[in-house]
C-alpha cells in the first residue's frame, strides 16, 4: 500500500503570510494527488486535483505543485477563513490513502 | 445540484453491525463511483473503500476486508455501507462521497456524515 505523510502536522501563521504544506507518497503516484480542506465541524472540500489543478470555485491563493512522490500545497496569502485541516490523498491506486493532515491556524 | 443525504446517527453495542445509507440526487446515480470515508473524533480521514453503482463492483481497504460491504439499490439511488463486528474503535463519523469524474478517483461531493457510536 502507498503511505502518505504530511509536514508539518500543524502550523500557525499570520494573516497575509505564505503557507506551504508538504505531502510525500511512499512511491510514485503519477500526479494523482488531491488536496482537501476541512474546516472545524464541516465536511471536507476538494481544493486541488492532479496535483496542481484548482477545483472550480476555489480561491486562486491556493495552488498545488509537485510530481512523483513529493507534492506541495501553497496558500499565497493566508486569510482567516483558511483556518482548517488540510489533507492530501493518493488516488493513483487503491487504497486511496489520505495523509494524516496539517492543521493551519492564525497566529 | 448533486446531493448525498445520509441516514441518521446510530448507537450500537460491540459485536453488532451497522448499515449506513447514502441517498443520491441531482445526477445519474449509476454513472459515478461512491467512496466511503470515516473520521474518528479529532482524527484524520480514513478511506474505507469504493463501489461502482452501475455494476455493484466494490473494493475495500485491507483493514476492513471481511467485515465491510458496500452495496446499492439503483431503483432508489441509494448506496449502503455495512460494517460488522463493531468495536469501540469503529466509533466515528462515516461519510459517503462521490467522485467528480468516473475517470478519476478523487471525490468532490460529500454526504453530511453519519455518527456511529459503539458503546456497551
Amino acid at each position: 500500500d502507498i503511505q502518505m505523510t504530511q509536514s508539518p502536522s500543524s502550523l500557525s501563521a499570520s494573516v497575509g503570510d505564505r503557507v506551504t504544506i508538504t505531502c510525500r507518497a511512499s512511491q510514485a503516484i503519477n500526479n494523482y494527488l488531491a488536496w482537501y480542506q476541512q474546516k472545524p465541524g464541516k465536511v471536507p472540500k476538494l481544493l486541488i486535483y492532479t496535483a496542481s489543478t484548482l477545483q472550480s470555485g476555489v480561491p486562486s491563493r491556493f495552488s498545488g505543485s509537485g510530481s512523483g512522490t513529493d507534492f506541495t500545497l501553497t496558500i499565497s496569502s493566508l486569510q482567516p477563513e483558511d483556518v482548517a485541516t488540510y489533507y492530501c490523498q493518493n488516488y493513483n491506486s487503491a487504497p486511496l490513502t489520505f495523509g494524516p493532515g496539517t492543521k493551519v491556524d492564525i497566529k | 445540484q448533486v446531493q448525498l443525504v445520509q441516514s441518521g446517527a446510530e448507537v450500537k453495542k460491540p459485536g453488532a453491525s451497522v448499515k449506513v445509507s447514502c441517498k443520491a440526487s441531482g445526477y445519474t446515480f449509476t454513472s459515478y463511483d461512491i467512496n466511503w470515508v470515516r473520521q474518528a473524533t479529532g482524527q484524520g480521514l480514513e478511506w474505507m473503500g469504493w463501489m461502482n453503482p452501475n455494476n455493484g463492483n466494490a473494493g475495500y481497504a485491507q483493514k476492513f476486508q471481511g467485515r465491510v460491504a458496500m452495496t446499492r439499490n439503483t431503483s432508489i439511488s441509494t448506496a449502503y455501507m455495512e460494517l460488522s463486528s463493531l468495536t469501540s474503535e469503529d466509533t466515528a463519523v462515516y461519510y459517503c462521497a462521490r467522485v467528480i469524474s468516473q475517470r478519476a478517483g478523487y471525490v468532490g461531493y460529500w454526504g453530511q456524515g453519519t455518527l456511529v457510536t459503539v458503546s456497551s
